[in-house]
């Protein structure tokens, strides 16, 4: 089974709202990731946790910010986003930093 | 110089064909290489991986890896129209825990 899950499936918020990304896996996996994707562009990587610790951040705005509550869990924080920040955002988990595994991923829209 | 290229496409195949995805890299460091195919409007989703010199097989797929060319390709035997979608070729990069795309190949399989 190389099942992520993601909640919810889509979220409409305005710039002064706070909300949260969920993502769930239950392969055992030990690294978690949270990307971002833009139409017709790659996912680019924001956060990797390794065995619950935050290992890498790549630069994001602080109005991002991600939790690993445990080795099955990562949210996603958002606050006072700007409409540059609607894309699609993924969740992915892998053993090891090898193959990673995507959730369906919630499609995010500021207004 | 983008650390994994690949034509954007649309590369277009008739039905039953064999498609042809390619893909270059720069990190000579990099070991382990990637292919995900995402729907339009889904998420990616891997489809081989493969992590030594030579071709890898399964089902109708080939992943072939080239290290001293720095080159990786995915062929799809017998194409069909279901297997439209953009690809991506991915590597891990920048000391193992770094999974970075390429901008990805859209194809089309003609009927």
């Amino acid at each position: 089974d190389t099942e992520v899950t993601q909640t919810p499936k889509h979220l409409v918020m305005g710039m002064t709202n706070k909300k949260s990304l969920k993502c769930e896996q239950h392969m055992g996996h030990r690294a978690m990731y949270w990307y971002k994707q833009k139409a017709k562009k790659p996912p680019e990587l924001m956060f990797v946790y390794s065995y619950e610790k935050l290992s890498i951040n790549e630069s994001v705005p602080s109005r991002f910010s991600p939790e690993c509550p445990n080795s099955s869990l990562l949210n996603l924080h958002l606050h006072a986003l700007q409409p540059e920040d609607s894309a699609l955002y993924l969740c992915a988990s892998s053993q090891d930093h090898y193959e990673q595994y995507f959730g369906p991923g919630t499609r995010l829209t500021v207004t | 110089q983008k650390e994994v290229e690949q034509n954007s496409g649309p590369l277009s195949v008739p039905e039953g064909a064999i498609a042809s995805l390619n893909c270059t890299y720069s990190d000579r460091g990099s070991q382990s290489f990637f292919w995900y195919r995402q729907y339009s409007g889904k998420s990616p989703e891997l489809i081989m991986f493969i992590y030594s010199n030579g071709d890898k097989e399964d089902g109708r797929f080939t992943a072939q890896l080239n290290k001293a060319s720095q080159y990786v390709s995915l062929l799809i035997r017998d194409s069909q129209p279901s297997d439209s979608a953009t690809y991506l070729c991915a590597a891990i990069t920048g000391g193992g825990n770094k999974l970075t795309f390429g901008t990805g190949t859209q194809l089309k399989v003609e009927l």
